[in-house]
């Protein structure tokens, strides 16, 4: 489809396991967000790319937490020994300049 | 710290009534993003305002744009089921790539 993609769209995992959460962006949009939403709450910003910029990673909440982007496209955010507190919805949004974000509908994460 | 409070947090009312959600700061934005979100899907754009006393009107719906481009609010006229949802505004500014957003309102509409 035309919209932004994110994979999967439910994962349940043990603590303590990594976990690789997948979005593919609109093509030709240059901006990436990440962003964290917990139940029915705002969303909490995570890592920012545009282009071939070094990317914003001030929001990642701790270095469990990592992400990439390749070839200015495809990204995956990585979480290393997860926690029960990183229970969450993973948002992802990509804009075609730092203004309108289209979202994905989300990776739902789910640590037991 | 840039804070963009948006009030009420939760909103339950019946279909047929009016109703009005804000969004407040001490920091002057640029423009200011309002944002629906339906439970399993991200969140989709309704309306960008940019300029200071602006109003936007989208169906029902009625976005304004506070004069000193501090506050917003979004008021919705005979609320109907399909209202229901996840309201989040977004401010953002000049020389920062990063949106500002709200907490987000909590929207049930009653048939």
């Amino acid at each position: 489809g035309a919209g932004v993609s994110q994979s999967p769209s439910n994962k349940v995992t043990e603590k303590g396991k990594d976990v690789e959460l997948r979005c593919d962006p609109i093509s030709g949009h240059t901006a990436l967000y990440w962003y964290r939403q917990s139940l029915g709450q705002g969303l909490e910003f995570l890592i920012y790319f545009q282009g071939n910029s070094a990317p914003d990673k001030s929001g990642l909440p701790s270095d469990r937490f990592s992400a990439e982007r390749t070839g200015g496209s495809v990204s995956t955010l990585t979480i290393q020994r997860t926690q029960q507190e990183d229970s969450a919805v993973y948002l992802c949004a990509s804009s075609p300049y730092s203004g309108r974000l289209f979202f994905g509908e989300g990776s739902r994460l789910t640590v037991l | 710290t840039q804070l963009l409070e948006q009030s009420p947090q939760f909103l339950s009312i019946q279909e047929g009534e009016n109703l009005t959600v804000y969004c407040n700061s001490s920091s002057v934005f640029s423009s200011l993003q309002w944002y629906r979100q339906e439970p399993g899907e991200g969140p989709v754009l309704l309306v960008t305002v940019v300029t200071g006393g602006e109003v936007k009107k989208l169906k029902r719906l009625t976005f304004q744009f506070g004069d000193a481009r501090k506050d917003s609010s979004l008021h919705i006229t005979a609320a109907q089921p399909g209202d229901t949802g996840l309201y989040l505004c977004a401010g953002a500014r000049d020389s920062n790539y990063q949106l500002i957003w709200g907490a987000g309102t909590k929207l049930i509409i009653k048939p």
